[in-house]
């Protein structure tokens, strides 16, 4: 069975600081991965998607993350904070199952920039 | 521009009603979804539709109902068998349900009782 545990229900950054927000996932064969972010009462926006390519994977607004298959990690990262950032963040492993995409979705981690 | 359109917004129910959320899409797209999102929660699968006059029970469907009589549509229905309604609920759609292109979204229905 899939799983994704994100590691950080808040993570709080200064704008223009780098940011790591932490995912960890179980799969028991070779997954595929998303990032997606939330704005407040709005559907949610992919940033990028690992299929199985390359590792590091680039995103939209600077977003990149890394499959780590060794640590079983995809954490998000960005070299520089703004405050447009400022949202809810979801890890989503995808699964194959009996002919449909089943998505299996973290809890989500909120990410506030101050200025 | 296309995209996945939900309506409305916001919405109310009363006690032993029957709400229906809609749920439009000009993607193109095969499979629909919906989801129910609670604080601090994932997202939770309700119903999936792979093809018109298709669908299948998600993880939390008792309460819920669907139909997809049109490629473009799929309509949720919570009924008064479903005792804690109030949630934002989400639709999505990709390509093929078999495939692992990622879900399109709306900007979903914030359902609350009055």
């Amino acid at each position: 069975a899939q799983s994704v545990t994100q590691l950080d229900s808040h993570v709080s950054v200064s704008e223009g600081t780098p940011v790591l927000l932490r995912c960890n996932y179980s799969s028991s064969y070779s997954p595929s991965l998303f990032w997606y972010v939330q704005h407040p009462n709005k559907g949610l926006q992919l940033l990028l998607k690992y299929t199985s390519a390359a590792t590091l994977v680039k995103g939209i607004n600077g977003f990149e993350a890394e499959f780590k298959k060794s640590e079983t990690s995809f954490h998000l990262t960005k070299p520089s904070a703004h405050m447009s950032d400022a949202a809810e963040y979801f890890c989503v492993v995808s699964a194959l199952n009996t002919g449909f995409q089943k998505l299996v979705f973290g809890t989500g981690t909120r990410l506030l920039v101050s200025p | 521009d296309g995209g996945i359109t939900q309506s409305p917004k916001y919405l109310f129910r009363k006690e032993g009603q029957n709400v229906t959320l809609s749920c439009e899409q000009n993607l193109n797209h095969d499979a629909m979804y919906w989801y129910r999102q609670d604080p601090g929660q994932g997202l939770r699968l309700i119903y999936y539709s792979q093809i018109v006059n298709d669908f299948q029970k998600g993880d939390i469907a008792e309460g819920y109902s669907v139909s997809r009589e049109k490629k473009e549509s799929f309509p949720l229905t919570v009924t008064s068998a479903q005792k804690n309604p109030t949630a934002f609920y989400l639709c999505a759609s990709n390509l093929k349900a078999g495939s692992n292109q990622p879900q399109h979204f709306g900007d979903g229905t914030r359902l609350s009782i009055l």
